[in-house]
Parts: structure tokens; sequence; C-alpha cells
């Protein structure tokens, strides 16, 4: 079975400082664990992914993520928030062997000016 | 830029009437999922395809909800009759190969039962 946790509904930060999205999961084999944002109105956009190899995963919008396996947990993390980053961001997980992807409920982040 | 393309963006209907939300993936993906989005139990998966067959539909309720794949361009979600509580947001995302380390989803079709 394989499961995923976003403890927050709501992230609030101010524009500039840094952010910080939780996320844990649970798996029984080896985790694939992902990030999506959805702006409002619009479908779900991959933002990146953790397959193997490093535990810092970067990607689009100056994203990052990082995989902690001792705490079976991927935050999902920014150095320095925009505005335009307020948005529904939801963490994915699925083990090696399963090929669904099971989503989070979603952590709304705000991000005042 | 390639997209997945889902219709109607918007539907209002009377509970009793059958809804059909279509869905378009990308050129050359072969795999489709059918999510709905609702306050209460966030995504849910509905059905899963692979090169147009049905994989996964332990989510869809069978009595009402049925999932096809025409063919390869085409993606349709039935619902017959259909029910206040299937007010949602349905979503459709397609993926390409089979590890679908990769989603693009449409903008979705927005579900008002009356």
């Amino acid at each position: 079975a394989q499961s995923v946790a976003q403890p927050e509904d709501q992230v609030n930060v101010a524009e500039g400082n840094p952010l910080t999205v939780k996320c844990t999961y649970s798996v029984s084999g080896n985790p694939y664990l992902f990030w999506y944002v959805q702006y409002p109105n619009r479908g779900l956009q991959f933002l990146l992914k953790y397959i193997t190899g490093d535990n810092l995963v970067k990607g689009s919008y100056g994203f990052e993520a990082e995989f902690n396996k001792s705490q079976t947990s991927f935050h999902l993390k920014k150095p320095s928030a925009l505005v335009s980053d307020s948005a529904l961001y939801f963490c994915a997980v699925r083990d090696g062997g399963s090929y669904i992807p099971t989503f989070g409920r979603g952590t709304s982040l705000i991000v005042h000016p | 830029d390639a997209r997945v393309t889902q219709t109607p963006r918007h539907k209002v209907t009377e509970m009793g009437q059958e809804v059909t939300m279509r869905c378009q993936p990308i050129l050359g993906h072969n795999t489709v999922f059918w999510y709905r989005q609702t306050m209460m139990q966030g995504l849910e998966l509905l059905a899963y395809f692979r090169n147009r067959a049905p994989l996964d539909d332990s989510g869809m309720p069978k009595d009402r909800f049925s999932a096809e794949m025409p063919d390869a361009t085409l993606a349709t979600l039935k619902i017959q009759p259909s029910e206040p509580r299937d007010s949602a947001v349905y979503f459709c995302a397609s993926a390409s190969g089979i590890t679908n380390e990769k989603l693009f989803f449409g903008s979705g079709t927005q579900l008002s039962v009356l």
C-alpha cells in the first residue's frame, strides 16, 4: 500500500522569505516521489520528481525538494517566495511496483506581498 | 505546446441526466488517468488506461460510471444517472511510457448536478 500525507492545509509566508511545504509518505518498496502545483481553474502541473540519486532535487520555477529516507519525508522548498507562487501544491508517491501515483490532499500556499 | 484537452469545461445538469466528459490525451501518450477532485476527498483515482486497455477502475462506482477509450486520441467518462454527490471537478491526465513519471493534466471539467 502507498499513501502520502500533507499535514498542513495552508501555509502562509511573506514574499522574499523561504518557504517549506511538508510531505510524508508510506510505501512498501522504494518510493517514487513527485510534487505538482495547481493554479486556480487549471489542472495540475508537474514540478519535480525523486526517483533515485541525490536527496536534493531541483525542479521548475526555482523549487526544490529534499528526500529524507529516515523520516520518510519529501518537503518542497524555495529560498525566496514570490506572490505568484501562491497556489495549491500536491505531493504524490508511488512505489516501484505500482504505476499509479497516490496524491496528497494538497496544501494551499499563500505568499503575502 | 502539447496539452491535454478536456471538454466541456463546465457542465450543469439535473439529477438523473447522463453526463459525458471527453479527454484528448497528448499525441503519442499511451497512458490515461481519470481523477475526481473534491474539497472533502481531494484527488481520487477513478480509472487508469494503458494502450487503451483499462488496467484499474477500482475507484469508480460501477453502477453509474463508465470509462472508455474508443481510440488513442479520445477517452470518455460517463455518468448515468448523475447524482448531486457527483458534483466535482473531473481531471484527465496522460503520460508516456509505463512508469508514469510525469503526468500531464487537462484543465478539468467542473460538474454541477442539481
